[in-house]
């Protein structure tokens, strides 16, 4: 398995506070990317870094900030959460992220917001 | 605007048996594409991946069809075990981006 952890995995929040999501890699990737995961949706892409201090939003990311100081981490936060921010995060990393390149995925965060 | 989707939320198939899996894709999508499998509480996990310019690609008790023509891939499981049960779904390649897009899943169950 590739080496990516996540932390935490699991967590309970409140709605209003912020929440960091860390995304750790021993590969030396260069690409890494946050996924949502809801029932009836595919995952979906929230932000996605192709280096350090390097990134882009997906097609979710209101409501979602990034930061990548480092290769190996990548932090997800939700600067306010919401209840609609319910859901499994996933992250993964690809190599290069070109064609033909699989993404690796990590184990996964659930993140319940009340 | 670019989608990948499955034709049937759950699959349900006789141990032994071969299971087909389907997703469809729409004009703008990939010419690349994955098949994952996510266990229940797990991260997806490679399968196997095709590109467009194949029509068929096999791995170890899997095959991958892809219908350019329908726009169509499915994922054949030959002698469906026990420890197929997951759920399966595509994801292609946004064309010009490293962004993929994922199908919903179908949930495979497998019966004993």
């Amino acid at each position: 398995d590739a080496g990516i952890t996540q932390s935490p995995r699991h967590k309970v929040t409140e709605t209003g506070t912020p929440v960091t999501l860390r995304c750790h890699q021993t590969e030396n990737h260069r690409y890494m990317y946050w996924y949502r995961q809801d029932p009836g949706h595919g995952l979906r892409l929230i932000h996605y870094s192709y280096g350090v201090k390097d990134t882009d939003k997906g097609e979710v990311s209101d409501g979602y900030s990034v930061s990548r100081s480092k290769t190996e981490d990548f932090l997800l936060t939700l600067e306010s959460a919401t209840s609609s921010q319910t859901s499994v995060y996933f992250c993964a990393i690809s190599e290069s992220g070109r064609e033909g390149e699989t993404q690796y995925f990590g184990p996964g965060t659930r993140l319940l917001v009340l | 605007g670019e989608s990948v989707g499955l034709h049937l939320p759950t699959l349900s198939v006789q141990e032994g048996d071969n299971s087909i899996i389907n997703c469809a894709y729409s004009n703008s999508a990939s010419d690349y594409f994955i098949w994952y499998k996510q266990e229940s509480g797990k991260g997806p996990q490679f399968i196997i991946d095709i590109r467009s310019n194949m029509d068929k690609r096999q791995g170890q008790r899997v095959t991958v069809l892809l219908n350019k023509t329908v726009k169509h891939l499915s994922l054949q499981i030959a002698a469906t075990q026990p420890g197929d049960s997951a759920v399966y779904f595509c994801a292609g390649l946004s064309s010009g981006t490293y962004k993929y897009i994922f199908g919903t899943g179908t949930r495979l169950k497998v019966l004993a």
